[in-house]
C-alpha cells in the first residue's frame, strides 16, 4: 500500500473549517484513501473514504485531487470535540475472496481546535 | 448495541506472567483485529482474523498468540509478558461485503486495554 505524508500538527479556530492535507504521491489506481481520527485515549473512529470522486457524509468531506496524489479532509465547522489525531491511510483493494487488507496507521496530524 | 467491548480495561503484570485480553463484538462482523499503540505512535497490527477458526500474523506478532473460537470473540494472549509489551491494546472488527470487505474499510474499534508490565 502507498505511503502517506501528513503535517504533524495543525490548529483551527472553533467554528471555522478545518482542512487537513494528505500527500500520497505513489498511490495506485486501485487504492482507496481512508480517514480515521483518534480522540485522546479512545479507539480510532472511521470518518470517510474515497477512490477518486469527492465524498461527503455527516462528519466530513473528502476532496481528492484529479491526479489522486493528494487529498484534503474538511471538517466544515470545527468544534472543540474535533480535537484529535487524524490519520490518512491508503489501502488497496483486497485479493482473493476471504483476504483481509490491513489498515496501516502512521503518526497522523494532531488537530487542535482553539476556542 | 455495545459494538466492540474489550476486557479488562487496565491490567498490571509482572515480567513473565501470562494473561489474556478478550475482545467481543455484537455486530456479526467477519473480521477482527488486534492493534497495539505505544506513546506518541500510530497503531500497529499484531494479529487479525478473517473468520471463525482462522488467524493470521500482522506487523508485530512476536510474543503474542490469538484465538478465534467463536465469531464474536477474539482473544489476545501473552504467554510470558515483557516490559516491551507495555502498551495500549485496541481491538477492532469490520464487516465483509461482497468478495472482500474492502468496499467499506470501516473498522469499529474498542476503547482499548491499557497494559503495564513491570
Amino acid at each position: 500500500d502507498a505511503k502517506t505524508t501528513q503535517p504533524p500538527s495543525m490548529d483551527c479556530a472553533e467554528g471555522r473549517a478545518a482542512n487537513l492535507p494528505c500527500n500520497h504521491s505513489t498511490i495506485s489506481g486501485n487504492e482507496y484513501v481512508y480517514w480515521y481520527r483518534q480522540i485522546h485515549s479512545q479507539g480510532p473512529q472511521y470518518i470517510i473514504h474515497g477512490l477518486k470522486n469527492n465524498e461527503t457524509n455527516e462528519m466530513a468531506s473528502l476532496i481528492i485531487t484529479e491526479d489522486r496524489k493528494s487529498s484534503t479532509l474538511i471538517l466544515p465547522h470545527a468544534t472543540l470535540r474535533d480535537t484529535a489525531v487524524y490519520y490518512c491511510i491508503v489501502r488497496a483493494r483486497g485479493g482473493s475472496s476471504g483476504s483481509a487488507r490491513q489498515l496501516t496507521f502512521g503518526s497522523g496530524t494532531q488537530l487542535t481546535v482553539l476556542p | 448495541n455495545a459494538g466492540v467491548t474489550q476486557t479488562p480495561k487496565f491490567r498490571v503484570l509482572k515480567t513473565g506472567q501470562s494473561m489474556t485480553l478478550l475482545c467481543a463484538q455484537d455486530m456479526n462482523h467477519e473480521y477482527m483485529y488486534w492493534y497495539r499503540q505505544d506513546p506518541g505512535m500510530g497503531l500497529r497490527l499484531i494479529h487479525y482474523s478473517v473468520g471463525e477458526g482462522t488467524t493470521a500474523k500482522g506487523e508485530v506478532p512476536d510474543g503474542y498468540n490469538v484465538s478465534r473460537l467463536k465469531k464474536q470473540n477474539f482473544l489476545l494472549g501473552l504467554e510470558s509478558a515483557a516490559p516491551s509489551q507495555t502498551s495500549v491494546y485496541f481491538c477492532a472488527s469490520s464487516e465483509r461485503r461482497g468478495r472482500d470487505f474492502v468496499n467499506t474499510g470501516e473498522l469499529f474499534f474498542g476503547e482499548g486495554s491499557r497494559l503495564t508490565v513491570l
